[in-house]
């Protein structure tokens, strides 16, 4: 089973700053199967990015993914104060076992 | 647009099983395989297992083999997902979600969530 490990686990950020978060795997991800989730209190995660760099439908520019094998990058250019929130990256290239990461919390500074 | 709505609130005591629903609209419900997801309050996402509604196929991870069952009604476009031996650990919120696309492992579509409790 791959592992999937993120850092940090909280980042303190403010609004307008950019934010790297990262997402390290156990073994190399096949063909890029990696997908990062936004999760806000109380609601279900929404789906960012998938195949480690597309944005969903409807997720605006700030957002991008980047990285290959076992190491991936998810980067909010500037932070919009609807952007804090945890994220989770998910690998879904030893289908069909799927695995999340812990996730990092985005927090206001 | 594409919705899975779930079924309500469970209170289960410890030892029984629970079984939540998923219905599906807006979308051909046998062509997107449908993935059970779990959180305990303030951890993080579990991936459970994953249906595909057209074979009925199932895969389940390796905690929860023996244990969960996953079906589907592809007359009313539901999935479900049964669980038993329930103990206090299994307490947390159950979402179904959909693959974003055919053959794929992300979930693009998820439902709002079931929370069950396991409490004597």
């Amino acid at each position: 089973e791959i592992v999937l490990t993120q850092s940090p686990g909280t980042l303190s950020l403010s609004p307008g700053e950019r934010a790297t978060l990262s997402c390290r795997a156990s073994q190399s991800v096949s063909s890029s199967y990696l997908a990062w989730y936004q999760q806000k209190p109380g609601q279900a995660p929404r789906l960012l990015i998938y195949g480690a760099s597309s944005r969903a439908t409807g997720i605006p520019d700030r957002f991008s993914g980047s990285g290959s094998g076992t190491d991936f990058t998810l980067t909010i250019s500037r932070l919009e104060p609807e952007d804090f929130a945890v994220y989770y990256c998910q690998q879904y290239g030893s289908s069909p076992v799927f695995t999340f990461g812990p996730g990092t919390k985005v927090d206001i500074k | 647009q594409v919705q899975l709505v779930q079924s309500g609130a469970e209170v289960k005591k410890p030892g029984a099983s629970v079984k939540v629903s998923c219905k599906a609209s807006g979308y051909t419900f046998t062509s997107y395989d449908i993935n059970w997801v779990r959180q305990a309050t303030g951890q993080g996402l579990e991936w459970m297992g994953w249906m595909n509604p057209n074979s009925g196929n199932t895969g389940y991870a390796q905690k929860f083999q023996g244990r969960v069952t996953m079906t589907r009604n592809t007359s009313i476009s539901t999935a479900y997902m049964e669980l038993s031996s329930l103990r206090s650990e299994d307490t947390a919120v159950y979402y179904c979600a959909r693959v974003g696309s055919r053959g794929s492992g992300y979930f693009g579509y998820w439902g709002q969530g079931t929370l069950v409790t396991v409490s004597s």
